[in-house]
């Protein structure tokens, strides 16, 4: 079964341009979780969907940032316009659902984002 | 405000040799507990998850405990191999759908 994964691997932009992640979670899994990690910090929380719903965007850091799940099965993770702070990794996980043993999320290799 | 910390941020042992990681939470009102590594340019892997209900969990040469009470975790690495060089993440939830909290974690190096 394929794990959870992410598109590009890596992106590099200028300040100003708009990038756009792509992530495609474990089929079936209803939950899905963006998360990033800026240079020297702790992987951070951005949102989490439950199908095709915003479930908690608490973690999202302005309105740069954009997330959709439209059919509630891959997402996308839109910074328009991206700043020199966005650069970092950011990771995708998934889970099958909201109670043990389904809660355990699968994380994907992460988009290495840099912003010149 | 839950935060997680991890002691040592970096480990350097020969290899054979059993070590301990270890995963400190300020709030103990948690759901569950689990530990990841992540190897250079690669995602998370999952380790370990521990309920809040239990007290370890074991894989192979690993065995993770939680200590709700007094805010830890601990991973033990039996006989330590060079594929274990990676670093090591705790997490925590608060609730059953929570975000996952993590530390800042911490890198092992298992010299041959």
């Amino acid at each position: 079964e394929a794990g959870v994964t992410q598109f590009p691997s890596h992106s590099v932009i200028e300040k100003g341009q708009t990038v756009t992640l792509r992530c495609d979670p474990i089929s079936g899994h209803d939950n899905l979780y963006w998360y990033r990690r800026v240079m020297g910090k702790e992987i951070k929380f951005l949102l989490h969907f439950v199908k095709e719903s915003k479930q908690d965007e608490s973690g999202m850091p302005n309105n740069r940032f954009l997330a959709e799940r439209t059919g509630g099965t891959y997402s996308t993770l839109k910074v328009q316009p991206a700043e020199l702070e966005d650069s970092g990794v950011y990771f995708c996980a998934s889970s099958q659902g909201l109670a043990p043993p389904q809660n355990e999320q699968f994380f994907g290799p992460g988009t290495r984002l840099t912003v010149l | 405000k839950q935060e997680v910390t991890q002691i040592p941020a970096a480990l350097s042992v020969p290899e054979g040799e059993n070590l301990v990681l270890n995963c400190s939470f300020t709030d103990s009102a948690i759901y569950n507990l689990q530990w990841f590594r992540q190897d250079p340019g690669k995602g998370l892997t999952s380790l370990l998850l521990i309920q809040s209900s239990q007290r370890e969990q074991t894989s192979g040469r690993l065995n993770a405990s939680l200590d709700k009470s007094s805010g830890r975790s601990t991973l033990y690495i039996a006989a330590s191999q060079p594929g274990d060089s990676a670093t090591y993440l705790c997490a925590v939830f608060r609730t059953s759908y929570d975000k996952v909290i993590f530390g800042p974690g911490t890198s092992l190096s298992v010299i041959p």
